[in-house]
């Protein structure tokens, strides 16, 4: 695609419920990444992706949060129970190798509300 | 652990005049990348100033330029003859660049820019 797709664009949901948010990178970047983005702060890091892999997966919170990429395209980031604590924007952003001086592109991300 | 401040939670500026935006950082490593990242309000990250440690010679991106001062730990972005559309969210962050090294950018709080008529 042209640019990083993420859907929903918007997610209500109820404390206790099971969401799934997917991230469609940019075709032929291996690198993906998964940021979360809570109101009034800079993004922080959850997952890092590198192929079908998670190179680095240090920034989830918690067993709740998963995050899956089986054909080394598409992402989808799975959150079980989830809380009212959860409630953020969920950025995705690839880039082509994953090297440091590589842009990243961001998607317009997520934003989940838990209620 | 790498850290990133930004001092100034709101900034504005006078169409077609100059503004400047701090950052600070901390690490302990000598080779990294310095970033600034502009967010309107359709929350898509867009890329506006990238530096890379080594070089001592500033970057600069048409009205874009930095001030980087490695022994400060400074990274500062000036924007010279601010247009409305500048108005956003301003992200400074980090990222290793040593081998081995995270791969993750490491993001400070913001500085929300407004623009004036």
């Amino acid at each position: 695609g042209a640019g990083v797709s993420q859907t929903p664009s918007n997610k209500v949901t109820e404390k206790g419920k099971y969401v799934e948010l997917r991230c469609d990178p940019i075709s032929g970047h291996t690198a993906l990444y998964w940021y979360r983005q809570s109101l009034g702060q800079g993004p922080e890091f959850l997952i890092y992706f590198q192929g079908t892999g998670a190179a680095d997966d240090s920034g989830l919170p918690n067993d709740r949060f998963f995050a899956v990429r089986p054909e080394g395209s598409v992402s989808t980031l799975k959150i079980q129970r989830t809380e009212r604590g959860d409630s953020a924007v969920y950025l995705c952003a690839s880039s082509l190798l994953g090297q440091p001086n590589e842009k990243l592109f961001f998607g317009s991300g997520t934003q989940l509300s838990v209620l | 652990a790498q850290t990133v401040t930004q001092s100034q939670p709101e900034m504005s500026v006078q169409e077609a005049e100059t503004v400047t935006l701090s950052c600070t950082y901390d690490t302990s490593e000598s080779d990294y990348y310095l970033f600034w990242y502009k967010q309107p309000p359709s929350r898509q990250m867009i890329l506006v100033i990238r530096q890379e440690a080594y070089k001592q010679q500033n970057a600069t991106e048409n009205r874009f330029s930095v001030n980087f001062q490695k022994a400060a730990k400074s990274f500062s972005l000036k924007i010279s003859d601010s247009q409305l559309g500048d108005a956003a969210m301003y992200f400074c962050a980090y990222r290793s660049g040593t081998e081995g090294g995270s791969e993750k950018l490491v993001f400070g709080k913001g500085t929300k820019l407004t623009v004036n008529p």
